[in-house]
């Protein structure tokens, strides 16, 4: 399966953007680039996702590298409700990996007031 | 509304005593998954159910077994649950396993082995 790499947490303060990386150097092409992410003491909720190019919705932005090795999840303005675990995960379209979500370390979000 | 609803929320059983967790979803997605969630890790899928088809992945103990009724109801069996299966284990549904389908995550159960 293809791997993910994302930093181990970051931090940002309220009502500022938030860019969130992720390495996927060994994305095949039909891999989906999905986030999501998990508050404390709940279950993971979906954010986003896309194949190859740029995508936006009410919770955020995904930029997508042209050559999709690597992509950026975008909080436009942090609020203290966004402070989560974001995982970045390839979800690919063959093999015995179909369709499935493999969930990395991911990265944990610390929003300051 | 909730739409992916466990029950109970938390949960404690005795060492090798069978244990059953609960899954509903008002969604009518064809697909429900089950993983587990380790203190500090992450997610880890252990089955899921097609309609009623079983996927059961390779690393899966045979310690747990899952069950789906109907579309709306899927549980998971832990048939002689160790200390090691303390985590909270978490229900997802999907309208379908494409790669481009959200899943929809249930709230959890906290898994207690005394």
């Amino acid at each position: 399966d293809a791997k993910t790499t994302q930093p181990n947490s970051m931090e940002s303060n309220e009502e500022e953007p938030v860019h969130l990386p992720c390495n996927h150097s060994t994305i095949s092409g039909t891999d989906y680039i999905h986030w999501y992410r998990q508050l404390p003491s709940q279950g993971p909720e979906y954010v986003i996702h896309g194949l190859t190019s740029n995508v936006n919705n009410r919770m955020a932005s995904l930029a997508i590298a042209e050559d999709r090795k690597s992509s950026t999840l975008i909080l436009h303005r942090a609020t203290l409700r966004d402070a989560a675990v974001y995982y970045c995960i390839l979800r690919g379209s063959g093999g015995t990996s179909y369709g499935k979500l493999t969930f990395g370390q991911g990265t944990i979000l610390t929003v300051h007031p | 509304d909730a739409m992916v609803i466990q029950n109970p929320r938390y949960q404690v059983t005795q060492f090798g005593k069978p244990v059953t967790l609960s899954c509903s979803q008002t969604l009518n997605h064809n697909v429900m998954y089950w993983y587990q969630q380790k203190s500090s890790q992450a997610p880890k899928l252990l089955f899921h159910y097609y309609d009623k088809d079983f996927n059961n992945e390779a690393d899966t103990p045979d310690n747990f077994q899952s069950r789906r009724p109907n579309t709306s109801f899927c549980f998971l069996d832990i048939r002689s649950p160790g200390l090691g299966d303390a985590a909270m284990y978490l229900c997802a549904t999907s309208e379908s396993d494409i790669p481009n389908s959200e899943q929809y995550f249930g709230p959890g159960t906290r898994l207690t082995v005394t």
